[in-house]
């Protein structure tokens, strides 16, 4: 079993819809979560962190983190094709653990 | 800063050639992480150093990879033989220490024909 699990998707939604992607993971030792975003042909780039529980909120991204249930989640309100990419969940303990990566089509 | 610079951004060779790739970290970074990723199999973890040295080389596929980071601001990654399966994009990133804020390079696309 791999310590982060993400479902690959493809997600395709239209313009000003919200969007949800989960992980969930397995080991309770991790404190940072972190989620990337990917363009196509470029490297991933961090978009947003969350340090144990809790929410945190960065313009029209929301990330949540459920430690109790191992799970967390990125929400991307009012989507814009801009945000077509590859999100990719990733956490850390002594190296890094990344999910498999969603990706997101939003059509205009 | 430049952020972390990898050469050659694209690679093209011959089944059983040498391929190396190089990485210049982010300057006071003192983690350095080697990835690859296909479609297939995603974003796998080759090896990562803490301050020049290999902490966990665990994701080396074969005895074909190795890895070396000289000093702080460089490291290879060396395939001997190359072989068509090694056709994927290489990235490098680096980070402090505890620091979740990894920085990814432009990656290098690799294809063994």
């Amino acid at each position: 079993q791999k310590e982060v699990e993400q479902d690959p998707g493809p997600l395709s939604v239209p313009e000003g819809a919200i969007v949800s992607l989960n992980c969930t993971y397995s080991n309770s030792a991790f404190q940072y979560f972190m989620w990337y975003r990917q363009y196509s042909r470029k490297g991933p780039e961090l978009l947003m962190y969350t340090y144990s529980s809790g929410n945190k909120e960065d313009g029209r991204f929301t990330a949540q983190v459920d430690k109790s249930s191992k799970y967390i989640s990125l929400f991307i309100r009012d989507s814009q094709p801009s945000d077509s990419a590859t999100y990719l969940c990733a956490m850390r303990r002594d190296k890094f653990y990344f999910g498999s990566g969603t990706k997101l089509n939003v059509k205009p | 800063d430049a952020g972390v610079i990898q050469s050659p951004r694209h690679e093209v060779t011959e089944m059983g050639q040498e391929v190396t790739l190089r990485c210049k970290p982010i300057s006071g970074h003192n983690s350095l992480f080697w990835y690859r990723q296909t479609m297939m199999r995603g974003l796998e973890l080759l090896i990562y150093f803490n301050n020049n040295v290999p902490i966990d080389d665990s994701g080396m596929p074969e005895d074909r990879f190795s890895a070396k980071m000289p000093n702080a601001s460089f490291s290879t990654l060396k395939i001997q033989p190359s072989e068509p399966r090694d056709s994927a994009v290489y990235f490098c990133a680096s980070t402090g220490i505890q620091s979740y804020e990894q920085y990814f390079g432009p990656g290098t696309r690799l294809t063994v024909t």
